[in-house]
């Protein structure tokens, strides 16, 4: 079962434009991560965000967290055509085992 | 830097033949994970190993689906019979602990499996 959503399914931007990508999820979580995905290719980590979080920075990317909402977004600025990718957050529900639970993904494409 | 090893890449089989995965995670990790992904679709669990311990295998189809990892390192996913709908990307992930510590997984680049 998937607990993140993200939205949008799809974007597409030109390149040197922000992106911004939402993740709702439905239960209480020790925190929640963002991963980004080549066509093709397995998952590299970009950022992780506790419950205690609000914000956080990691060059290019801002990650927001409300928990009140249930809600996360990634936030790309000046983005590159290398940023084309899809993008997924996934979420630690507290009181697991630590198993980690991905949405269906933001597929962003930036065109040159 | 480390990497999660997979193998094979590209796996192309009947259905009802038997198929098999190999992961290698990253050096010192505990936590060795198999996740499916379906094209256009998320990553879903179906395995997590605390060392040779399965600590969660609630969406395995255990009726074709096995993994092990007997000495807490390497693991193998098998799938016998394969059936049409097994077609997709397995991943294998590691990580130091679990992820409820702030642990990150670090993803393989994933078997394609094509099944005809």
């Amino acid at each position: 079962s998937q607990q993140g959503e993200e939205d949008p399914q799809a974007l597409s931007i030109q390149e040197g434009e922000n992106a911004t990508m939402n993740c709702s999820y439905k239960t209480s979580i020790n925190n929640l991560q963002w991963y980004r995905q080549n066509s093709g290719r397995g998952l590299v980590h970009l950022i992780l965000i506790r419950s205690n979080e609000r914000e956080k920075h990691s060059g290019r990317l801002r990650v927001t967290l409300d928990t009140s909402k249930k809600s996360s977004s990634l936030l790309i600025t000046a983005s590159r055509a290398a940023d084309t990718a899809s993008y997924f957050c996934a979420t630690d529900l507290s009181g697991n085992t630590g198993k980690l639970i991905f949405g269906q993904g933001t597929t962003l494409q930036v065109k040159p | 830097e480390a990497e999660v090893a997979q193998s094979p890449r590209y796996k192309i089989t009947e259905k009802s033949q038997a198929v098999a995965f190999w992961c290698d995670p990253i050096s010192g990790h505990a936590t060795l994970y198999w996740y499916r992904q379906i094209l256009g679709q998320g990553p879903e669990l179906l395995v997590q190993f605390q060392d040779e311990s399965v600590v969660d295998d609630s969406q395995l189809p255990k009726d074709r689906f096995s993994a092990e990892r007997l000495k807490g390192v390497d693991s193998t996913l098998k799938i016998q019979p394969a059936e049409l709908g097994d077609s997709a990307m397995y991943l294998c992930a590691s990580s130091l602990s679990t992820v409820d510590s702030g642990n990150t997984i670090y993803f393989g680049e994933g078997s394609w499996l094509t099944v005809v």
